[in-house]
């Protein structure tokens, strides 16, 4: 079945060590979004690639960047995680255009921070 | 893309229609309302969207009032597995498809 995959799907890192998360879409969307969930609440966009357009939130940290190599793959690297920076990271993928298409999320990628 | 308001939890049995209210107050006429769901340590899942007729499928209908100020969701016959955080989210569809998450119903379906 065409899907988002993210790997992993559980993240450990230290304070200050660099880390990154991955996600594949086999469903050759054109838009690749990015989303932090903290516990209790609600998805917060970090950033989308648009094809290979980068569009980043206004609110989102330096310290967060990403890299899509392909159509179907793209990256989320933090540069040196926080304490703060533990949360649920949520991959999506929509065809984009101008129909009003639904985004497909992937299951997430829980990072601890220690 | 407009705020909406939604009552932060309700409970329902099983097998009973579940309503989910969503106030839209300022929504635009260019402005769809879309229902999106999110399982315990799931992913969020696309339900249903419209723009001012009703609309139904295999989950769920979708109510719009005729001001196009406030909507319902509603699951005919909710089951255990419909247990979730239920999000409302009115935006202008095409482009990059930005979603904009609210607090959302958390919706308890109870045996």
């Amino acid at each position: 079945d065409a899907m988002v995959i993210q790997n992993p799907r559980y993240q450990v890192t230290q304070f200050g060590k660099p880390v990154t998360l991955s996600c594949s879409q086999t469903l050759n969307h054109n838009v690749m979004y990015w989303y932090q969930q903290k516990s209790s609440q609600a998805p917060k966009l970090l950033f989308h690639y648009y094809d290979k357009d980068f569009n980043n939130e206004a609110d989102t940290p330096d310290n967060f960047q990403s890299r899509r190599p392909n159509t179907s793959f793209c990256f989320l690297d933090i540069r040196s995680p926080g304490l703060g920076d533990a949360a649920m990271y949520l991959c999506a993928t929509s065809r984009g255009g101008d129909r009003d298409n639904e985004q497909f999320f992937g299951p997430g990628t829980r990072l601890t921070v220690l | 893309d407009a705020k909406t308001t939604q009552p932060p939890s309700m409970d329902c049995a099983e097998g009973r229609a579940a309503n989910l209210p969503c106030n839209h107050s300022t929504i635009s006429g260019n402005e769809y309302v879309y229902w999106y769901r999110q399982i315990h340590s799931q992913g969020p899942q696309y339900i249903i969207h419209g723009l001012k007729n009703n609309e139904t499928n295999e989950m769920a209908s979708l109510i719009i009032t005729e001001d196009r100020k406030s909507s319902t969701l509603i699951l005919p016959h909710a089951t255990l597995r419909d247990t979730a955080v239920y999000y409302c989210i009115v935006r202008v569809p095409g482009g990059a498809q930005k979603l904009v998450f609210g607090q959302g119903t958390r919706l308890t379906i109870n045996p």
